[in-house]
């Protein structure tokens, strides 16, 4: 069975920094495509970033770019989001996805709330 | 970047009636990359559609997506209880992979 399990949310001070991790299971880590998707309380779904199976590839929104890094560990079947100089508006629930194919894998989701 | 605008806003129906969402972009989707999901309150979004008009696995067959370029749609064609939710389309072709602000499909 394919689980995605996201750990890492909390409450930040703004300007804080939060790493993300996503723990991945039942399937071949590494030969997938992974994005962060984030989804402010009561808004729609924001795409945040994406890395290929062997991060040759990396992509951000551009509401992230340069404050936001991602990354993974395909020996862990981890994938992580490192968020630095945090916003109020980085406030979401943050999703880890597998990419899109013929089967849709999401975890559940952790809360990050930036507030003083 | 690629900006995904989707019809109505908020579309209320009757179970058993047919629902056609639509999804438009401001430029052509590449290869029709185009996927479409489902929200439920307090859920996870799961995916319905992929390729624009492929279903994900394990998606009845009362779900439909068509189009392609720059205007695509998920119909559903006869409304199941279980099916009032949101519904977003995304595109993956290019990157930033936006999503559509969402369709509130609600009881009438």
């Amino acid at each position: 069975e394919v689980q995605l399990v996201e750990s890492g949310g909390g409450l930040v001070k703004p300007g804080g920094s939060l790493r993300l991790s996503c723990a991945a299971s039942g399937f071949t880590f590494s030969s997938y495509s992974m994005n962060w998707v984030r989804q402010a309380p009561g808004k729609g779904l924001e795409w945040v970033s994406y890395i290929s199976g062997v991060s040759s590839y990396i992509y951000y929104a551009d509401s992230v770019k340069g404050r936001f890094t991602i990354s993974r560990d395909n020996a862990k079947s981890s994938l992580y989001l490192q968020m630095n100089s945090l916003r109020a508006e980085d406030t979401a629930v943050y999703y880890c996805a597998r990419s899109v194919g013929s089967e849709g894998y999401w975890g559940q989701g952790t809360l990050v709330t930036v507030s003083s | 970047e690629i900006v995904l605008t989707q019809s109505p806003g908020t579309l209320s129906l009757s179970p058993g009636e047919r629902a056609t969402l639509s999804c438009r972009a401001s430029q052509s989707v590449s290869s029709s990359y185009l996927a479409w999901y489902q929200q439920k309150a307090g859920q996870a979004p799961r995916l319905l559609i992929y390729g624009a008009s492929s279903r994900a696995t394990g998606i009845p067959d009362r779900f439909s997506g068509s189009g392609s370029g720059t205007d695509f749609t998920l119909t559903i064609s006869r409304l199941e209880p279980e099916d009032f939710a949101f519904y977003y389309c995304q595109q993956y072709g290019s990157s930033p992979y936006t999503f559509g602000q969402g369709t509130k499909l609600e009881i009438k």
